[in-house]
């Protein structure tokens, strides 16, 4: 019964493929984000979505589309993948903004090669 | 814009040591403040947050943390380290003003020495 699921945990592919990670939470919330990790650790939202509505947007290349086809899942689909997309890919979600808790999946460790 | 800087990259302390990690702040307005934990090839886990209540506030795991605005700080602390507190630890951000992002330090790995 795990909280917020990602899939695949693993993920190796060649530059210029298109591949997608998923992203499902069972906690009833309204609020979904994903979070770009780098090697270095620095952790960075990259979209967050309330009630299926794109709600945060932070300057991400468009290679990057995500799509929320209901409030307990939040895809990830990139586009013509590139060296710097390796990183450790995290979802998240919360009930509302602001103050509440965020609950992070396991992550989702990309190697572009 | 808010942001956080996490004094110290890595963090080494003895077992049964008291555990300082530091978080300084910065916001225009009164802000929401988070420490999350992250161990190895693991997700995040939210240790303790401050949400404008109690300034002296209790987590998991015996931590705890106390926001300063004078200070502009939340420094997170546990009076006797040990060895299962050895990950990566993140302060972060959020004011309670529109869509803003969470926004997290740069991380401080702790290391506990048998």
């Amino acid at each position: 019964d795990t909280a917020v699921s990602q899939t695949p945990k693993y993920l190796v592919t060649q530059m210029g493929n298109d591949k997608s990670i998923k992203c499902e939470q069972n906690l009833g919330h309204d609020t979904m984000y994903w979070y770009k990790q780098d090697s270095k650790k620095f952790l960075k939202i990259m979209f967050s979505y309330n009630n299926k509505e794109l709600i945060i947007n932070e300057t991400v290349p468009n290679r990057f589309s995500p799509k929320s086809p209901d409030k307990a899942h939040l895809n990830l689909h990139i586009n013509s993948l590139e060296l710097g997309d390796s990183a450790v890919y995290f979802c998240a979600s919360s009930h509302g903004l602001a103050g509440e808790t965020q609950y992070f999946g396991p992550g989702t460790r990309l190697l572009v090669l | 814009a808010q942001s956080v800087t996490q004094l110290g990259s890595h963090v080494s302390v003895s077992e049964g040591a008291l555990v300082l990690l530091r978080c300084n702040y910065s916001s225009s307005v009164p802000p929401y403040l988070f420490w999350y934990v992250q161990y190895p090839n693991q997700g995040l886990q939210l240790l303790l947050k401050y949400t404008s209540a109690a300034t002296l506030v209790k987590g998991i795991n015996g931590f705890e943390a106390e926001f300063k605005k004078s200070e502009t700080s939340f420094h997170l602390t546990k009076p006797s380290a040990h060895m299962s507190d050895a990950a990566e630890y993140f302060c972060a951000v959020r004011i309670n003003s529109g869509n803003t992002p969470l926004v997290f330090g740069k991380g401080t790995r702790l290391s506990v020495i048998a």
